[in-house]
């Protein structure tokens, strides 16, 4: 059974520092990984999708890496805003069944001004 | 509108009614997902369809939820007699087809008193 986990489980930083968030998954055997953002209140807004092909993906100061082999994701962050406050969560797709994603607990990130 | 919604928004039942949860996935979707989210928690699998067919309802917690899809758009999550531990966000994604990205809804909040 697919597990996933996030380290850490809540943070804080000062604006403008540079963050990561770290995602594991107990099988490797994934179709794809992607990452959300989550506002109190509110549903999922999609961030990143990896694909088990790629590496890494870019969008704006986010930067998503995907290692299979070794079960791991990381989210970076780069220049940390007050806006970029909320829970993260990642998910991943199992291989060659079902398209439902098994998410991880998520990490609460504060970005303080 | 363009994405996802849900409603109700917000539901309070007492313990033992029936609820009917809908969600109206993006126009043109073929898949539709529901998870159900615990309080600090990441979301968890329930049930999805492709089109009218429900093809995996694994995740459904007990015989008591049952959820519909007939005409392959629109979908109702039902809960009956419902319990305390029911209580729960969920959450319905559509995707324009398997293995590709979710669009997930603002989510029905339910407490169950």
């Amino acid at each position: 059974k697919q597990e996933v986990t996030q380290i850490p489980a809540a943070l804080s930083v000062p604006e403008g520092e540079n963050l990561v968030l770290n995602c594991s998954f107990t099988d490797s055997a994934i179709y794809n990984l992607q990452w959300f953002r989550q506002d109190p209140g509110k549903g999922l807004t999609s961030l990143l999708l990896i694909q088990s092909s790629q590496r890494e993906q870019t969008s704006g100061r986010l930067n998503a890496s995907l290692d299979k082999s070794s079960g791991r994701s990381t989210l970076y962050i780069a220049a940390s805003q007050p806006g970029d406050s909320a829970t993260y969560l990642c998910a991943v797709v199992r291989d060659n069944y079902g398209q439902n994603f098994v998410f991880g607990p998520g990490t609460r990130l504060s970005v303080l001004p | 509108g363009a994405g996802v919604s849900q409603s109700p928004r917000y539901k309070v039942a007492k313990r033992g009614q029936d609820v009917a949860l809908r969600c109206d996935p993006i126009s043109g979707h073929v898949s539709l997902f529901w998870y159900q989210q615990a309080l600090g928690q990441g979301p968890e699998f329930l049930t999805y369809f492709q089109n009218e067919a429900q093809l995996d309802k694994s995740g459904l917690p007990s015989d008591r939820f049952f959820a519909e899809r007939p005409e392959g758009s629109v979908s109702t999550l039902k809960i009956q007699r419902t319990q305390q531990e029911d209580s729960a966000v969920y959450l319905c994604a559509s995707s324009v087809d398997s293995y590709n990205e979710q669009f997930f809804g603002p989510g029905t909040r339910l407490t169950v008193l």
